[in-house]
């Protein structure tokens, strides 16, 4: 089993509309969440952390369940430049920064 | 640019070959980061440095697999007897100690290999 599982997707999304999807993590003890987003053969970016309280960023949000061991993520208002695969991201370890355990990704293709 | 660089951007090897990949990571980071992707998955850890000292390998680094960071400064990803399943985008990243990673950690473009 993976630590961290995604939904691959592809979520086809037309252009203005709401779209949102989950990632789950098997270890209980993970530390710190983000959300990180890849553009084809690009090198992956951060788009936010994850807390607990959840959080926003712009047309973006981003909650963490512990009790259920899974982080989402919801995108309001898709732009076509919003097409891209985000990864879902976890730090398991308090003293190993940066090393993270990435999901395999979520594609997102924003349809005009 | 100031931002991690990494050489070659791509790479064409005969299976059976050796390669090597530098990354020159952001000035004043001392923390260096080793991650491979392969097609469909998400960034896979291989292994970091904190300085010169390389602190934590996966067991995904097997023996054909070597990083060094001699000088604390930029470091090298050599890959010996190259296979067909080590075709990967091999990213480097960069990050100060003292900051929760993930939002600290900053990505090379990556080094695109491909093993024929």
């Amino acid at each position: 089993r993976k630590e961290v599982e995604q939904d691959p997707g592809p979520f086809n999304v037309p252009e203005g509309a709401t779209v949102a999807f989950n990632c789950t993590y098997s270890n209980s003890a993970s530390q710190s969440f983000f959300w990180y987003r890849q553009d084809c053969r690009k090198e992956p970016k951060l788009l936010m952390s994850v807390y607990s309280s959840g959080n926003e960023d712009g047309r973006f949000t981003a909650q963490l369940n512990r009790a259920s061991q899974y982080i989402s993520l919801l995108i309001r208002d898709s732009k076509l430049s919003d097409s891209a695969t985000y990864l879902c991201v976890v730090n398991e370890a308090t003293d190993s920064w940066g090393k993270l355990q990435f999901g395999a990704g979520t594609q997102v293709v924003v349809t005009p | 640019d100031t931002g991690v660089s990494q050489n070659p951007r791509h790479k064409i090897t005969k299976r059976g070959q050796n390669v090597t990949f530098r990354c020159d990571p952001i000035s004043e980071h001392n923390r260096l980061y080793w991650y491979r992707q392969t097609l469909g998955q998400g960034p896979e850890f291989l292994t970091y440095f904190q300085n010169e000292a390389q602190l934590e390998k996966s067991r995904l680094l097997s023996d054909r697999f070597s990083a060094e960071r001699p000088k604390g400064s930029f470091s090298t990803l050599e890959i010996q007897r190259t296979e067909q399943g080590d075709s990967a985008m091999y990213l480097c990243a960069s990050s100060f100690p003292g900051a929760p990673a993930g939002n600290t950690i900053y990505f090379g473009e990556g080094s695109w290999l491909t093993v024929v």
